[in-house]
């Protein structure tokens, strides 16, 4: 069975602090997607990132990050420089071989960004 | 941004009534998802589509039935509301041919309350 673990419910972090948010995935797959999403307040669900299971770079776009580990079976998100705009509930997920696959949800990390 | 709509957007139901869904895309992706969304539980799939009249359970499909009549619509039917299926439902689709096709993007949600 495939699983997905956000240790963290909530993380309230300063303006222009750095902020990583951990998501720690099972799965029997050799191959296998991992996304992350982000819901701001307004409640829609935004589409941050794919990143497949043979890719392990690393990928950086403006101040978002990610770290991808095969081997702690880790997909971890960093925010540089958090700003308040990035406050938003966010969720990591996976999906299986096909990659059309359902995905399946962490039960998401609650970011609030203080200025 | 994807074309994905849902209606209503709100609605408020009685114990017992019959309650439906529509999810609307203009993508003409093969993929289409429901998903209900939970505090503490994330998001969890309900039933999915991989093609017209195609359909599969997901992991909390008790209390629900969908139906695929037409590659751009997706219903989801609670044929007897309760309030456990008090909820925010989510529909996604996804072109489904693997690499980059493989995201799920999502409707704006539909927010269900049943008294």
């Amino acid at each position: 069975a495939q699983k997905v673990t956000q240790a963290q419910t909530e993380i309230s972090v300063v303006e222009k602090e750095d902020v990583t948010l951990d998501c720690v995935y099972e799965t029997r797959d050799t191959t296998y997607y991992l996304f992350w999403y982000k819901q701001p307040p307004s409640g829609e669900l935004v589409f941050l990132i794919r990143r497949n299971s043979f890719d392990e770079q690393n990928e950086i776009s403006g101040r978002y990050s990610w770290n991808f580990q095969k081997s702690t079976s880790s997909f971890n998100f960093t925010i540089t420089a958090s700003q308040v705009v990035d406050s938003a509930v966010y969720f990591c997920a996976l999906s299986g071989r096909s990659g059309n696959t359902p995905l399946v949800f962490g039960k998401g990390t609650r970011l609030s960004v203080i200025a | 941004d994807a074309g994905i709509t849902q209606s209503p957007r709100h609605k408020v139901t009685e114990t017992g009534t019959p309650v439906t869904l529509r999810c609307h895309q203009t993508e003409n992706h093969r993929y289409m998802y429901w998903y209900r969304q939970d505090p503490g539980h994330g998001l969890r799939l309900i039933h999915y589509s991989y093609g017209v009249k195609d359909t599969d359970k997901g992991e909390v499909s008790d209390g629900y039935s969908v139906s695929r009549s037409k590659t751009e619509d997706f219903l989801l039917t609670l044929e007897s509301a309760t309030s456990s299926q008090t909820s925010v439902y989510f529909c996604a689709i996804s072109q489904g041919t693997g690499g980059k096709y493989n995201e799920q993007f999502f409707g704006p949600g539909t927010r269900l309350t049943v008294l």
